[in-house]
Order: C-alpha cells, then sequence, then structure tokens
C-alpha cells in the first residue's frame, strides 16, 4: 500500500514551458485535490475532485487545470508556466463515505517546481 | 473566507520540556481539525485528527485538544526530543465548502535542541 505518489518529484521549467503532475493513490478515496506551498501563506487549495470525471476549482486555480479520468489518479496541468508557479505542489486524498467528521486528508510527499 | 492561525510562528526549546502549540480558527462550525508534522522538504505527516464532537486526542507524547467555542486547538507535546524538529501545521475542515477543503494554518516552526 503505497498511499499517495506524485511524479516527478522535482522539476525546472523554463517561463512559458507546460508540464503535467501526476498524482496517484491505491487507497480507493473519492476525493483527490491539489494543494500549493508557498512560504508565509499555508497551503492553498487549487484544484480538487469528489469523483472520477468530476473536477472543480479551489481556492488559486488560475494557470492550472487539472483531470481524474480515473479513481485513483488526479493530473494537474500547467499549460504556460510562469515563475509565479514557482512553489511546492501537494497531492491530497480522502474518502468520502462514512462518517464526514472522521475523514482525514492524506498526503503526498510533493514536487518542487522552479519556473525560471 | 476563512482563517486557521497559529502561534508562535517558530519555537526553540531544550531538550526535555513540554510544550503547547496553538491553532486557532475563525468559525466554530468545523467538521474536525487535524495536526500534521512536515519535515524540511518532505511531505505532511497526519499526527491526530479530532473531530468536532470530541474534546481531545492523543498518541503517544502527543496531546491534542480541541475547544470549538472559542475557536480553539493546542497540541501538547511531552518529553520533546531533537527527533520532533520540525514545523507542524494544523488544518480544519468545513462542512459546505468546496468540497471537503480544508484551511491550513501557516505553521509553527520547532526546533527542540540536545
Amino acid at each position: 500500500n503505497a498511499g499517495v505518489t506524485q511524479t516527478p518529484k522535482f522539476r525546472v521549467l523554463k517561463t512559458g514551458q507546460s508540464m503535467t503532475l501526476l498524482c496517484a493513490q491505491d487507497m480507493n478515496h473519492e476525493y483527490m485535490y491539489w494543494y500549493r506551498q508557498d512560504p508565509g501563506m499555508g497551503l492553498r487549495l487549487i484544484h480538487y475532485s469528489v469523483g472520477e470525471g468530476t473536477t472543480a476549482k479551489g481556492e488559486v486555480p488560475d494557470g492550472y487545470n487539472v483531470s481524474r479520468l480515473k479513481k485513483q489518479n488526479f493530473l494537474l496541468g500547467l499549460e504556460s508556466a510562469a515563475p509565479s508557479q514557482t512553489s511546492v505542489y501537494f497531492c491530497a486524498s480522502s474518502y468520502a463515505r462514512g462518517n464526514r467528521e472522521d475523514r482525514e486528508q492524506y498526503f503526498g510527499p510533493g514536487t518542487r517546481l522552479t519556473v525560471t | 473566507k476563512q482563517e486557521v492561525t497559529q502561534i508562535p510562528a517558530a519555537l526553540s526549546v531544550p531538550e526535555g520540556e513540554n510544550l503547547v502549540l496553538n491553532c486557532s480558527f475563525t468559525d466554530s462550525a468545523i467538521y474536525n481539525l487535524q495536526w500534521f508534522r512536515q519535515d524540511p522538504g518532505k511531505g505532511l505527516t497526519s499526527l491526530l485528527l479530532i473531530q468536532s464532537s470530541q474534546r481531545e486526542q492523543t498518541s503517544g507524547r502527543l496531546n491534542a485538544s480541541l475547544d470549538k467555542s472559542s475557536g480553539r486547538s493546542t497540541l501538547y507535546i511531552a518529553a520533546s526530543q531533537p527527533g520532533d524538529s520540525a514545523t507542524y501545521l494544523c488544518a480544519v475542515r468545513y462542512p459546505g465548502y468546496t468540497g471537503n477543503q480544508f484551511y491550513f494554518g501557516t505553521g509553527t516552526s520547532l526546533t527542540v535542541i540536545p
């Protein structure tokens, strides 16, 4: 049971380049999330998904797109990278069933992205 | 917008001390509150989750309490060790907002000095 995994771990992009970050979870969770973490700002939600084939915007969605074609995978895309997107990106997942108050979020190890 | 505040931002203590980390939130209508540990350059490791109906949770040397009415949670670490050095984050989950979104504090960076 690997939990939540993220690919790649590190990446350097030039302004205007595109890339896709992959998140995979093997816990059969319905909900998946993408966050970014910046110094002094905490984690902020970019996009999330409540199930296969569905996605929704979070707090800071501009410049990003997502897809959830399979329940276990959640992809985050940057179509035209900008220096402001330099950050650490975390994926998380959680159950949708059962007691709502008992739902934990499980996090991946993160992807450190630098845009020059 | 919900706000979660953690004070202090940084804390340095000698090994063996008991310590308390604080987390406050603006809206008391929460589902739960989760404490995480983050080591430098690493992901978030869940430490404790307290449901809104609970007052505290314990795991080993860690004890987390929740006072919804005052919008506060504390994480108590007993007999601190150098291995406890990390950033501690609290996250509050609310109903009725975007999905099952957690709102995160900016963390308390803890250094335990041998």
